[in-house]
């Protein structure tokens, strides 16, 4: 069974610290999305990894394929940056695009 | 603007009732997906369509139907509404691969409720 792991599940931080969400997940993949949902329930797209690091901005993220873990990180975490984020593996089912399996989010609060 | 555009955003049915939801995406992605997001839950896969004309089941497809007649259009219907079908609803659409990147562009979601 195709399984995706985020931990924490809620995380509550003071304006400015360091962020790091983790996600693990159960079998080889090609690809992995982190994704950011609003309060007001919009999903956006924040990287596409395969292998390495990403940095767009203040946002991290690491990717290594053989642990089958991925980490995003937020440096100087704001207020704007409270979201629930989301791992999503691209796993090798469903055609040769292969298809998203979602973990259940990290709900981030940034008070100030 | 560019994206994913769902309709409608809210929706209230009684058991029993059909309805049709219509995700419209104007970037040309060869790729379309319907999915629903319960609460405690990850985004689930209900169908997905590779190409215009073609459609596939996903993670929970019963009780739901699809249709692709144009590439830009991608029709999710729920023929006889059950309870259990209140969710929230997102189509997203992705672009083929080109070197590594598979671009997804998820739609503003569809809060139905089913009484």
């Amino acid at each position: 069974k195709n399984e995706v792991e985020q931990s924490p599940q809620n995380l509550t931080a003071q304006e400015g610290e360091f962020i790091t969400i983790n996600c693990s997940y159960s079998v080889g993949i090609s690809a992995l999305h982190w994704l950011q949902q609003h309060p007001g329930g919009g999903i956006v797209s924040l990287f596409m990894l395969s292998s390495g690091k990403k940095k767009h901005g203040r946002l991290i993220a690491t990717i290594n394929i053989q642990e089958k873990h991925s980490s995003l990180h937020i440096t100087a975490s704001h207020p704007r940056d409270s979201a629930v984020y989301i791992c999503a593996p691209l796993f090798p089912y469903g055609g040769s695009q292969g298809n998203l399996i979602f973990g259940k989010g990290t709900k981030l609060s940034v008070k100030p | 603007n560019a994206g994913v555009t769902q309709t409608p955003k809210f929706r209230v049915l009684k058991t029993g009732q059909s309805m049709t939801l219509l995700c419209a995406q104007d970037m040309n992605h060869e790729y379309m997906y319907w999915y629903r997001q319960d609460p405690g839950m990850g985004l689930r896969l209900i169908h997905y369509s590779v190409g215009e004309g073609t459609t596939a089941k996903g993670e929970v497809p019963d009780g739901y139907n699809v249709s692709r007649l144009k590439k830009q259009n991608f029709l999710l219907g729920l023929e006889s509404a059950a309870p259990s079908q209140t969710s929230v609803y997102f189509c997203a659409s992705s672009s083929q691969a080109t070197g590594e990147y598979y671009g997804y562009t998820f739609g503003s979601g569809t809060r139905l409720t089913v009484v």
